[in-house]
């Protein structure tokens, strides 16, 4: 399996614009995290799913968040309008649960979001 | 919900020194305690974990022990190597049904002087 995959791997923006993350978890993986990663606040939970279906979007700043999973293969967050504070690497993991047990999560290379 | 403190936040060994890293988590209810190594301008991936049903568990040069009591649990890495310099994090979450949330620690940077 290629992994997690995430697209763009770097991404340069301006103030203002919108900004659209994507993620491709591992095949057959059941939930979906985004994470986002600065110097100042470490990793940090912004949205989870189990089965495509949003459980805990608390981690999400504000409404200028929003994470959709359409389907059990690809999820996208997404920024509007995007701010200089926004900047940061954003990673997405996946993992495959089963009842009760916890596994290993596998995180993505992660999105370098710059917003000048 | 959880909080998960880290300390220290920077450490520097020789090669061949041991190094710990020590983690406080605040929910009672967390029952997994993952560890979690990020080379530079790599992705974080699990090095090792524990689960609250066992005290340490040990993986060649990496150890994990856990005071449940205590609320706390560290990294131990013995012989140390300049291949081991990264940042390590550690993580806490309740696991069972619906209600799974990795809480991560702020991280330490290692660093291994040859």
């Amino acid at each position: 399996d290629a992994g997690v995959i995430q697209s763009p791997r770097h991404e340069v923006t301006e103030m203002g614009q919108e900004v659209t993350l994507r993620c491709k978890p591992i095949s057959g993986h059941n939930s979906l995290f985004w994470y986002r990663q600065t110097m100042m606040r470490g990793l940090e939970l912004l949205i989870y799913f189990n089965n495509n279906v949003p459980i805990d979007d608390s981690g999400m700043p504000e409404d200028r968040f929003s994470a959709k999973m359409p389907n059990a293969s690809f999820s996208t967050l997404k920024i509007q309008p995007s701010e200089p504070r926004d900047s940061a690497v954003y990673f997405c993991a996946s993992i495959f649960r089963r009842g009760a047990r916890t596994g290993e999560l596998f995180f993505g290379e992660g999105s370098r979001l710059t917003v000048l | 919900g959880e909080n998960v403190e880290q300390h220290p936040s920077t450490l520097s060994v020789q090669e061949g020194d041991s190094a710990v890293i020590k983690c406080t988590y605040s929910d009672s209810a967390s029952n997994y305690f993952p560890w979690y190594k990020q080379e530079l301008g790599k992705r974080p991936q699990l090095i090792i974990d524990i689960r609250s049903n066992v005290g340490e568990k040990k993986d060649q040069r990496i150890a994990v022990t856990l005071n449940k009591t205590a609320k706390h649990f560290s990294l131990h890495i013995t012989e140390t190597q300049p291949e081991d310099s990264a940042v390590y994090f550690c993580a806490a979450s309740p696991s069972g049904g619906s209600n799974y949330k990795l809480t991560f620690g702020k991280g330490t940077l290692l660093t291994v002087n040859p």
